[in-house]
């Protein structure tokens, strides 16, 4: 089952913070965040696993609440470079293995930052 | 360093047709897996496999095979392909199963 994001687009202009969220309906393991630009394969901004660990990509941070089963990613003084399609992708927390591979994104963000 | 190579980069085929996207990398990676892309539906999962000899189903398997004879080696087998099947594929690996993935430049396929 696809996590799923809000909101459905964003557009900023250059300078503005932005929040994008990313939901599921099941226990989580990890979260994973990609950037993909268009005509281009997704690129990997940072993975969080349960824990409620914060981490941060240049001025990209994202927070994961396991028990919310709920991820954001902050996007501070947004840069026209950070323009594209954000997808979160989750794997399941598997209660005797504790893990699984199956990472499935959802549906994606278009964000556009403008001058 | 070439990572995650995929090709063919655009195929063109009529209903029923078969055919086989491939997929190499030369990171030795444990972990692969192949995505569709549609728009407004995000990337899916088609198939992953954990290791060679190691495959499993993702969210929308149905119509497509894989194997993972080798370690470097994931193929898409299309069996009878069908207009829906129209899509951007990428394929993705990663060092271990929960890791940052590397993602081929695509293939984009069109079944008339």
């Amino acid at each position: 089952q696809q996590p799923v994001q809000s909101p459905q687009a964003v557009i900023l202009r250059e300078g503005e913070d932005a929040v994008i969220n990313c939901s599921s309906s099941k226990a989580l393991y990890s979260v994973h965040w990609y950037r993909q630009k268009h005509g281009e394969a997704p690129v990997f901004l940072m993975i969080l696993l349960k824990g409620g660990e914060q981490k941060g990509h240049e001025k990209i941070s994202a927070s994961f609440n396991e028990k919310k089963q709920q991820s954001s990613l902050y996007l501070t003084a947004s840069q026209l470079s950070y323009s594209g399609t954000y997808f979160c992708g989750t794997t399941p927390l598997v209660r005797y293995t504790g893990a699984n591979s199956k990472l499935t994104f959802g549906k994606g963000i278009t964000l556009s930052v403008r001058p | 360093n070439a990572g995650v190579t995929q090709t063919p980069k655009f195929q063109v085929l009529k209903t029923g047709q078969s055919m086989t996207l491939q997929c190499a990398q030369d990171m030795n990676h444990e972990y692969m897996s192949w995505y569709r892309q549609d728009p407004g539906m995000g990337l899916r999962l088609i198939h992953y496999s954990v290791g060679a000899g190691i495959t499993d189903q993702g969210e929308v398997p149905n119509g497509y095979n894989v194997s993972r004879s080798t370690t470097e080696d994931f193929p898409l087998r299309l069996l009878s392909a069908a207009p829906s099947q129209t899509s951007v594929y990428f394929c993705a690996s990663s060092r271990r199963q929960i890791g940052e993935l590397f993602f081929g430049e695509g293939s984009r396929l069109t079944v008339l």
